[in-house]
């Protein structure tokens, strides 16, 4: 799988729209990117996931580079409960195989303040 | 549903000691997985089963056994505990077979400290 790099923390202002980048310059045409988050002292929790197109879901929006090799996670108006570590994973969809293995790297922790 | 549950939720082990880590799903999913988080690290997968009878070992396997006699249950077994085995566990589960495209779900965690 291919490995990402995530800065290390950001902040982002309530209510405001937290834009957390993820480079991927080796992802595979195969590859998909994953979000997920954890909240302090929880298990990760799964926000949305992408391979070419843009996605949207309750959560998040999800925009992918033409070339692939970024992407951002949107939080449109982030809430203090938002605050947590993201991780961005690629992977590829396990087609005839068995595992969906997540590699986690140590992710981006978001803090939004008041 | 109750979702994936694992007990205990906090644990204090001596060197040398055993013990069993538990985790159930009631979501009749086929794929289960254990990882572990150690302090400002992402997770690192331990074992993975794909169904009941199945099980296979992921990239920090040494020093654990864990069995799937059952779709619902993936126990973690800690044979002789050690302080590098001080870390934070968590179970997860997903839906389907191969190639399918599903979010994994991942229990409350327990914390596990030896010392």
């Amino acid at each position: 799988d291919a490995k990402t790099t995530q800065p290390p923390s950001m902040d982002c202002a309530e209510g405001r729209a937290a834009n957390l980048p993820c480079n991927h310059s080796t992802i595979s045409g195969n590859e998909y990117v994953y979000w997920y988050r954890q909240i302090h002292s929880q298990g990760p929790q799964y926000i949305i996931h992408g391979l070419k197109n843009n996605e949207t879901n309750e959560m998040a929006s999800l925009i992918i580079t033409e070339d692939r090799k970024s992407s951002t996670l949107i939080l449109p108006h982030a809430t203090l409960r938002d605050t947590a570590v993201y991780y961005c994973i690629v992977r590829v969809i396990d087609y005839g195989g068995a595992t969906n293995k997540l590699i986690f790297g140590t992710g981006t922790l978001l803090a939004v303040q008041p | 549903n109750a979702g994936v549950t694992q007990t205990p939720k906090f644990r204090i082990l001596k060197i040398g000691q055993s013990m069993t880590l538990q985790c159930t799903q009631d979501m009749n999913h086929n794929y289960m997985y254990w990882y572990r988080q150690d302090p400002g690290m992402g997770l690192k997968l331990i074992y993975y089963s794909v169904g009941a009878g199945i099980t296979d070992k992921g990239e920090v396997p040494n020093g654990y056994n864990v069995s799937r006699s059952t779709t619902e249950d993936f126990p973690l077994r800690l044979e002789l505990a050690a302080p590098s085995q001080t870390s934070v566990y968590f179970c997860a589960s997903r839906p389907g077979g191969p190639g399918a495209d599903y979010e994994q779900y991942f229990g409350p965690g327990t914390r596990l400290t030896v010392t």
